[in-house]
């Protein structure tokens, strides 16, 4: 079974700059979550999606953070403009069923993005 | 204080040294996961547990429901094993996980 998906795998912009990272999440698992991880800490739950709608957006910086997953299979996370404290790995990881942790939880390699 | 705590937040052993390391909640579960990170920045799943005891090879999870306790060992540690190590709890009220800080392990030859 193919894993979770991620790219780019590492990316280097400069503040103010644009950037993308796309995730494509085991065949069949409907909760797809994108996480935040700072050096030296745990990861941090950014947005879980239900198929193609949001659960759970309330740690998502909106004014410069937009993920979209619109046929409910991969999904993208934005960040427009990039500041310096963006400078993390975003890990995105899916699971079966109905927003059930606990079934099939997988994650992604991660992007690890730095803000110059 | 953190929902979820491990220790110690750093460990470094000599190949071949039993090692442990502990994760505490404080909140109600369904399940509890020890993962494990690489300098590259992957996460992999080592363990998904609820209730008891699991092995898999040379590491050991066990959970304690009561005490809100859990340990993950490694036996006859290599340096391999070397890696973050973090605990995560999926929390009864919902469906996401909160995660610990994790455990930097270094095992030297």
């Amino acid at each position: 079974e193919a894993g979770v998906a991620q790219s780019p795998r590492y990316k280097i912009i400069e503040k103010r700059q644009s950037v993308a990272f796309w995730c494509n999440p085991i065949s069949g698992h409907a909760t797809l979550y994108w996480y935040q991880q700072i050096l030296g800490q745990g990861p941090k739950l950014l947005i879980q999606f239900q198929n193609n709608g949001v659960v759970d957006d309330s740690q998502l910086p909106k004014d410069r953070f937009s993920a979209e997953r619109l046929k409910g299979v991969d999904s993208t996370l934005k960040i427009q403009p990039a500041k310096l404290e963006d400078s993390a790995v975003y890990l995105c990881a899916s699971s079966l069923g109905k927003g059930q942790v606990n079934y099939g939880y997988t994650f992604g390699s991660g992007t690890r993005l730095t803000v110059v | 204080k953190n929902e979820v705590e491990q220790s110690p937040q750093n460990l470094t052993a000599q190949e071949g040294e039993f090692i442990t390391i502990n994760c505490s909640y404080s909140v109600g579960i369904s399940a509890l996961h020890w993962l494990q990170q690489h300098p590259g920045g992957g996460i992999v799943s080592l363990f998904m547990l609820s209730s008891g005891k699991k092995k898999h090879g040379r590491l050991i999870a066990t959970i304690n429901i009561q005490e809100k306790h859990s340990s993950l060992h490694i036996t006859a540690s290599h340096p391999r094993d070397s890696a973050v190590y973090i605990c995560a709890v999926g929390e009864t009220s919902g469906s996401r996980l909160t995660f610990g800080e994790g455990t930097q392990l270094t095992v030297n030859p």
